[in-house]
């Protein structure tokens, strides 16, 4: 199985900030990379998917890189609404895994 | 629109077989690289893929949960379900299905993703 592995686990911060959120796989990856948001109580949501991709309807304030091994989800400048907790995802081999999560809360 | 919906038990006893049903609309399952999963989350803790059917009815399971899961589709009815076997305490969380599209280059499948999920369902398991 490929672990995915984020960091930080959780991070505080204020509206304006820009976030950085990592995820490394155990393998090379490609861009096979999805990252979702789940605010609390409500399903996660789809943000980017092959790694750098901005699914439909998500601000631009998001933002993805990376390849292989290693990969950053970015928000530029965070808003109220951001405060959630991210997840990433591999797409490149089944088992599908997701990484432990990345808690974003309120400074 | 699409969208997703999980129904099924809230409370399942330990060694019984759980049954969800995901009904789906703004989709057919029956597009090339068209899929449905199912993905569940203890509570406070992080999302694990338990399994996907797909357009052409090809299936795959999480290795550690497939002697206990099935997964089915019923196209006619918009249908997708899952059902698993011998449940056990630490089978309790929220069971979430959603729509996965693949991204195809020259016929050639290459990354998936989730792109649209069910509100998810609260599933208990306790004597």
């Amino acid at each position: 199985d490929i672990q995915m592995t984020q960091s930080p686990s959780s991070l505080s911060a204020s509206v304006g900030d820009k976030v950085t959120v990592t995820c490394r796989a155990s393998q090379t990856i490609s861009s096979y990379l999805n990252w979702y948001q789940q605010r609390p109580g409500k399903a996660p949501k789809l943000l980017i998917f092959a790694a750098s991709t901005l699914h439909s309807g998500v601000p631009l304030r998001f933002s993805g890189s990376g390849s292989g091994t290693d990969f950053t989800l970015t928000i530029s400048s965070l808003q109220p609404e951001d405060f959630a907790t991210y997840y990433c995802q591999q797409s490149y081999s089944t088992p599908l895994t997701f990484g432990g999560g990345t808690k974003v809360e309120i400074k | 629109q699409v969208t997703l919906r999980e129904s099924g038990p809230t409370l399942v006893k330990p060694t019984q077989t759980l049954t969800l049903t995901c009904t789906f609309s703004g989709f057919t399952l029956r597009t090339r690289g068209e899929g449905v999963g199912w993905i569940r989350q203890p509570p406070g803790k992080a999302l694990e893929w338990l399994a996907v059917i797909y357009w052409d009815d090809d299936k795959r399971y999480s290795p550690s949960l497939k002697n206990s899961l099935t997964i089915t589709k019923d196209t006619s009815k918009n249908q997708v379900v899952l059902t698993m076997t011998n449940m056990d305490p630490l089978d309790t969380g929220t069971y979430y299905c959603a729509h996965e599209s693949t991204i195809t280059i020259f016929g050639v499948p290459r990354e998936s993703y989730f792109d649209f999920w069910g509100q998810g369902t609260l599933v208990t398991v306790s004597s």
